[in-house]
């Protein structure tokens, strides 16, 4: 079956620096990955999805991904945060047998410092 | 254009006491979802509906839960004698068609508090 893992619930980072949040999946064929973000109160914004074409994936807001399979990974990247970035990100995994539901990670909330 | 659409956007019912939850998808989206999301369970898949085939009834908790899809647009979530640890937000999503790599839509969700 397959799974994600976001490594660290909560990471903080100052307005400018640069943003790194870890994603790692586990599927027993090519998956479909995406990143979603999600403000308070409301629903999830889909940021950038991966579909086996490139392998570096540009979204919205600067935000970018790498779909690594040596390395199982797909972490979310931006050169430079923004206040408004702070939010809840959540990466996720679909296979190409199940329907296009999604199994998500556990989130990670962004903090951005002044 | 419109997006997805959830209501209640909040719910307070009595332990016990039966729930509809409403969802109404994008205009020509075939696909619909229904996901909950927990504090201490995170995002849940619950069911998905794809046009006129049998839904994936896979993530749903119990037989107290069920779910339709009338017309193959608008869906409700039923819950009955609703606990306690249904409390959640409960989030529909649509997509454009049933295909893994299809991106999904999400309304703001249904947030639930079970006294």
């Amino acid at each position: 079956a397959q799974s994600v893992t976001q490594l660290g619930s909560h990471v903080s980072v100052s307005e400018g620096a640069l943003v790194l949040l870890r994603c790692n999946y586990s599927s027993s064929v090519p998956p479909y990955l995406f990143w979603y973000v999600q403000y308070p109160n409301q629903g999830l914004q889909l940021l950038l999805k991966y579909t086996s074409a490139a392998t570096l994936v540009k979204g919205i807001n600067g935000f970018e991904a790498e779909f690594k399979k040596s390395e199982t990974s797909f972490h979310l990247t931006k050169p430079s945060a923004h206040m408004s970035d702070a939010a809840e990100y959540f990466c996720a995994v679909s296979e190409s047998r199940q329907g296009g539901k999604l199994i998500f990670g556990q989130g990670t909330e962004l903090s951005v410092k002044p | 254009g419109a997006g997805v659409s959830q209501s209640p956007s909040n719910k307070v019912t009595e332990k016990g006491k039966d729930v509809e939850l409403r969802c109404d998808p994008i205009s020509g989206h075939t696909a619909l979802y229904w996901y909950r999301q927990s504090l201490g369970q995170g995002l849940e898949f619950l069911i998905y509906f794809q046009g006129n085939s049998a839904p994936d009834k896979s993530g749903l908790p119990s037989d107290r839960f069920s779910a339709e899809r009338t017309g193959g647009s608008v869906s409700t979530l039923t819950i009955q004698r609703t606990q306690q640890e249904d409390s959640a937000v409960y989030l529909c999503a649509s997509s454009l068609a049933g295909a893994s790599n299809q991106p999904q839509h999400f309304g703001d969700g249904t947030r639930l508090s079970i006294l």
